[in-house]
Parts: C-alpha cells; structure tokens; sequence
C-alpha cells in the first residue's frame, strides 16, 4: 500500500480564476493517476502521469484545462485553469498496481467554484 | 472495453441485518475486481480484492465478496451490518492484459445503516 497525501483538502475558487492540487506519495512509484469525482457521481479518470513524460489523457480531457506535472517519483500536481461552476468536484490522486489496476487513494481535493 | 454497472444507487437497511451489494460487470478478457468503500468527506478505502484463486474473497469490516464468472458478477455482503458501514460503495473493474491495466467504476451504491 502507499500513503497519499493531497493539498488543498478543499478550496473555495471564483470563476475564471485556476487552482494547483498537489500530491505526495511515501514511495516511488511509476504510475499516477489523477480521478474527478463531481457531486453524487463515480470516479472519472482524468489521466494518466508517468514520471519523464506527457500525462496521457481520457477522452473528455484537455491539457489546457487540466495541466498534470510529475517532476520526480513521489510528487505530482493537477492545475484546474480556467474555473467554472462546473468544475466543481473532488479531485483524487491514486497510486496503482501497474499489472493489476489495484489503486490506492488520498483522501481528496473538494472544489467548490462559484 | 470494460463496464461495471451497480443496480442499487442506495440500500436502505436496519442496524445488525445482512446486506447484499450488487455488482455486474462485462469484460472480454479475463478480469479483476475491487470493491471500494468512501466514508463521508474521505477518500476511497479498498474493501477486497480479486485477483485470482478462490472465488470468496473476504475483506475489511467483515465485508466479503464472490466473483461469479458465468454471471460475470461480483456482489458484495455482510451478514450483519453496523451503523458505521454507512458510506458509498464502488465496484471497480480492470482488464488482465499483462501490462498497465485501468480501473473502471461503477455508479456507486449508497448503503443508509439505520437504528
């Protein structure tokens, strides 16, 4: 298992304005993965962050509205530009089993946009 | 492409009855599964796991789960619920390809535990 831990836990933002998610993880791993969870929904995956390359992103997902950086093994940021109500969600960071899918989770960034 | 689909948006059940979580799923290789547990305001926790071997699986909170292949499902059950185990439930499929492997959710079921 790894321990996550995100920044901020929950933010308030205005419209129009962008907001960094950061996440830490207590061991070096290949693979991170950044999930939307907007209100009363299931986890949707964002994209994909291995260390030394471009984030590769699902359909539905744009790097202008969600740049992913991944500097080292241990450290990855999500940007939100550009806010809009819609945008309101929980962001989560997870870790996972490259062969399996088996993801560990932080406890989340809530985002409320108004 | 894989799909997982959670009949029960909520279960209503009382304090100390046993209680059945649905989960089914398609697939067109071989699978493995998760079920995963969010408490109110955290992030998501992993109940059980199947990876492979025994089809009863048993998990945290004395949860457990049996993978069923010819119905491709994978429900979840406790024989005796307390008030704590009131939180939304994620089943959570990924495909057995041998390299990086995605994890699909379902909707999700909320489970009330009431008095």
């Amino acid at each position: 298992s790894a321990v996550i831990s995100q920044k901020p836990s929950r933010d308030i933002c205005q419209r129009g304005t962008s907001l960094t998610i950061q996440c830490q993880v207590d061991s070096q791993v290949t693979m991170m993965f950044w999930y939307r969870q907007q209100p009363g929904q299931s986890l949707t995956l964002i994209a994909t962050a291995n260390q030394g390359s471009e984030a590769t992103y699902e359909s539905g997902f744009v790097i202008d509205k969600f740049p992913i950086s991944r500097p080292n093994l241990t450290f990855s940021t999500l940007t939100v530009s550009n806010m809009s109500p819609e945008d309101s969600s929980i962001y989560l960071c997870s870790v996972g089993q490259r062969n399996t899918g088996e993801l560990f989770f932080g406890e989340g960034s809530r985002l409320t946009v108004l | 492409a894989q799909s997982v689909t959670q009949l029960d948006s909520q279960v209503p059940v009382f304090e100390e009855a046993p209680v059945e979580l649905r989960c089914n799923y398609s697939s067109s290789v071989s699978v493995y599964l998760f079920w995963y547990v969010q408490y109110p305001n955290q992030g998501l926790q992993l109940l059980l796991k199947y990876l492979s071997g025994s089809t009863l699986v048993k998990g945290i909170n004395g949860f457990e789960a049996e993978f069923n292949k010819s119905q491709t499902s994978f429900h979840l059950r406790k024989p005796s619920v307390h008030i704590s185990d009131t939180a939304e439930y994620f089943c959570a499929v990924s495909e057995d390809t041998g390299t990086a492997s995605k994890l699909t959710f379902g909707t999700g079921t909320r489970l009330q535990v009431t008095l």
